[in-house]
């Protein structure tokens, strides 16, 4: 069964750490992986896809890897700020023009 | 970027009744737009995936006589949820694929709260 795990589910930090979500998925067969960010009670922002082909991209202070041999993909934010809080969701798309298995996010509160 | 919009962001309706969420790709043609379904403190599941002109394909667990899709055109996609319970009460998101490059990135709308009362 594909499934997609991330660890922490929460994470609290004083403002201005790096910081690291984990995402790991079974299969390593992918297609491509994104990372999302969801503030409580909207829709998601896209922040950063990975091609299969890929082992990191980066976007301003994020940068995601991606190691499908293990089947793990890391979000790293540096010098995190209070408007980096919010929940942020890793999901992996299987197969071309298939749909996204999402993992149950990891909640990142950033205190001033 | 790419935008897709959902109508309406919120509704409550009675119990029994029916209510329609739309999802447009405002910018682009999506053959292919998806519809996904998330209970508080959940992670998004998918419900059906969509296609321009054709059925949609139902994941398993999800009643296709419910939960109405219809995919006219190539920018509009719509779920019915028909005789609404309590228990549909969640956010319902839709994406759709933006073509661009050898990566097919997929664009989400603000989602629909619906409240079943």
């Amino acid at each position: 069964k594909q499934e997609v795990t991330q660890i922490p589910a929460a994470l609290s930090v004083p403002e201005g750490e790096n910081l690291v979500l984990n995402c790991s998925f079974t299969d390593s067969a992918i297609y491509n992986l994104q990372w999302f960010r969801q503030d409580p009670g909207k829709g998601l922002t896209s922040l950063l896809l990975i091609q299969s082909s890929q082992r990191e991209q980066t976007s301003g202070r994020l940068n995601a890897s991606l190691d499908k041999s293990s089947g793990r993909s890391t979000l790293y934010i540096a010098a995190s700020q209070p408007g980096d809080s919010a929940t942020y969701l890793c999901a992996v798309e299987w197969r071309s023009q298939g749909n996204l298995i999402f993992g149950k996010g990891t909640k990142l509160s950033v205190k001033p | 970027g790419a935008v897709v919009s959902q109508h309406p962001s919120w509704v409550i309706c009675k119990s029994g009744t029916s209510v329609k969420i739309e999802c447009r790709s405002l910018d682009f043609q999506a053959t292919t737009m998806f519809w996904y379904r998330q209970f508080p403190k959940q992670s998004l599941m998918l419900m059906a995936t969509s296609n321009e002109g054709s059925k949609a394909t139902y994941e398993q667990g999800v009643e296709k006589d419910k939960f109405l899709i219809n995919h006219a055109s190539l920018t509009l996609s719509t779920l019915t949820v028909t005789s609404a319970h309590p228990e549909d009460s969640s956010f319902y998101i839709c994406s759709a694929r933006a073509p661009g490059g050898s990566s097919y990135e997929q664009y989400f709308g603000p989602g629909t709260r619906l409240t079943v009362t």
